[in-house]
């Protein structure tokens, strides 16, 4: 079954303790992307990857770190998260179709107190 | 900054009844996408239209593309409970870096029985 898969799927943490939430899909896609989505300001692009080892900034990066050493997984990182990163965290991913059919994950709820 | 702005942010009707969600830019758009979305769980694709004036139909649900690439909507039909969610359209760059998606912040669709 082509999906998605992030984890973990909800996560309560700390000010300043670093965090990954991983971020895996099985469809071979070249395109991976991060979003987080607030009440009222809809989904916002955090990072998005092109292909291995290449990556660019969306419209909201400041205070998150992605890699991508492999095709299937894009992580996440917080190194010292803040309490305005508690947020819905979603991590999507498409190939080169024309449709650019963009797949989700199921998403990840943080909260950083 | 290329801005798609929904309309009307939030819908309620009774099940039976017809309605339209609009999504509209000042900025031109390649292609663009309709998703849906559930509680607790990403975004799902529905269409993507690509030409001007181009029209799609998916069961009870009409898309239209504007003339002009600039904006879209997406008529129901004779709604029912299980149209209950968000609904969020998203466009594709017609320049620079094709590899994002710009959404907007989404309508609440409520289908009441």
């Amino acid at each position: 079954e082509a999906q998605v898969t992030q984890n973990p799927r909800y996560l309560i943490t700390v000010t300043g303790k670093k965090l990954t939430v991983t971020c895996s899909q099985n469809m071979n896609h070249e395109y991976m992307s991060w979003y987080r989505q607030d009440p009222g300001l809809g989904l916002r692009q955090i990072y998005y990857s092109m292909n291995v080892e290449v990556t660019d900034k969306g419209d909201v990066p400041e205070g998150y770190k992605v890699s991508r050493k492999e095709k299937r997984n894009f992580p996440l990182i917080l190194e010292s998260p803040s309490p305005n990163q508690t947020s819905l965290y979603f991590c999507a991913s498409r190939g080169v179709s024309f449709g650019y059919e963009q797949y989700f994950g199921p998403g990840t709820r943080l909260t950083v107190t | 900054t290329q801005l798609l702005e929904q309309s009307p942010q939030f819908l309620s009707i009774q099940e039976g009844e017809n309605l339209t969600v609009y999504c509209n830019s000042s900025s031109v758009f390649s292609s663009l996408q309709w998703y849906r979305q559930e509680p607790g769980e990403g975004p799902v694709l529905l269409v993507t239209v690509v030409t001007g004036g181009e029209v799609k139909k998916l069961k009870r649900l009409t898309f239209q593309f504007g003339d002009a690439r600039k904006d879209s909507s997406l008529h129901i039909t004779a709604a029912q409970p299980g149209d209950t969610g968000l609904y969020l359209c998203a466009g594709l760059n017609s320049g620079g870096s094709n590899y994002k998606l710009t959404f907007g912040k989404g309508t609440l669709l409520t289908v009441n029985p």
